[in-house]
């Protein structure tokens, strides 16, 4: 079966310092991977998607930055935080061609301060 | 106006009770339609795809119109544990991005 990790599940980093978020799939190959972020009270905003290793288009422009490093590793980060980076950031996989249903990680609640 | 609207209640719903919200959506090529239901603090998970022809799952009925661009929700005989938040979700092109709404929270009370 397939399992999706994210970590870490809280973070606390003063403004300014870098940010670096991890997620892994198991139990699939060449998934698409999404990172989100949601704001209290907010919806889902789509940051990046990935179709592929290497491969990775930005939804909305910002001080983050994703990378897929391997094929089930997606990674998020930041050279430096601003306070409104502080929300709910969550990692999702659909399997490639088949769109009916978007798995989600734990998540990473990140306060920045 | 935004691609994805819902309610955000909350819908203060008495055990045993019936609530309905819909949702409404901009893009007219809108593809598949789903609810999710995301716990306080918690990831979102699949409730349901909505199907055209409307569908069920138990307690919960979803309805999709074209026609006006909304799905709806109805959970009939509603339980402790349904309270939660309902999100909305739509893929609007081929390659699998999904849209969210804010979702609307129900609120069981005993």
């Amino acid at each position: 079966s397939q399992t999706i990790h994210q970590w870490p599940a809280t973070l606390v980093q003063p403004v300014g310092s870098p940010l670096s978020l991890e997620c892994t799939v198991e139990g699939t190959s060449n998934p698409n991977l999404y990172w989100y972020r949601q704001a209290a009270g907010r919806g889902l905003q789509l940051l990046f998607y990935s179709v592929g290793i290497g491969q990775i288009s930005s939804e909305v422009p910002q001080n983050l930055s994703a990378s897929r490093p391997q094929d089930r590793q997606f990674i998020l980060s930041s050279k430096k935080l601003l306070l409104s980076d502080s929300g709910f950031y969550l990692c999702a996989w659909t399997a490639s061609g088949n769109y009916n249903e978007q798995f989600f990680g734990p998540g990473t609640r990140l306060t920045v301060l | 106006r935004k691609e994805v609207e819902q309610d955000p209640g909350p819908f203060n719903v008495p055990e045993g009770a019936t609530v309905a919200f819909n949702c409404t959506y901009s893009n007219s090529a809108s593809q598949s339609f789903f609810w999710y239901r995301q716990d306080c603090r918690k990831e979102p998970k699949l409730l349901m795809s909505v199907y055209s022809s409307g569908n069920e799952d138990g307690r919960f009925t979803a309805q999709l119109n074209r026609a006006s661009q909304y799905i709806s929700l109805l959970i009939r005989d509603s339980k402790l544990s349904d309270s939660a938040t309902y999100l909305c979700v739509l893929t609007t092109d081929s390659w699998g991005k999904f849209q969210f709404g804010a979702g609307t929270q129900v609120v069981v009370t005993p």
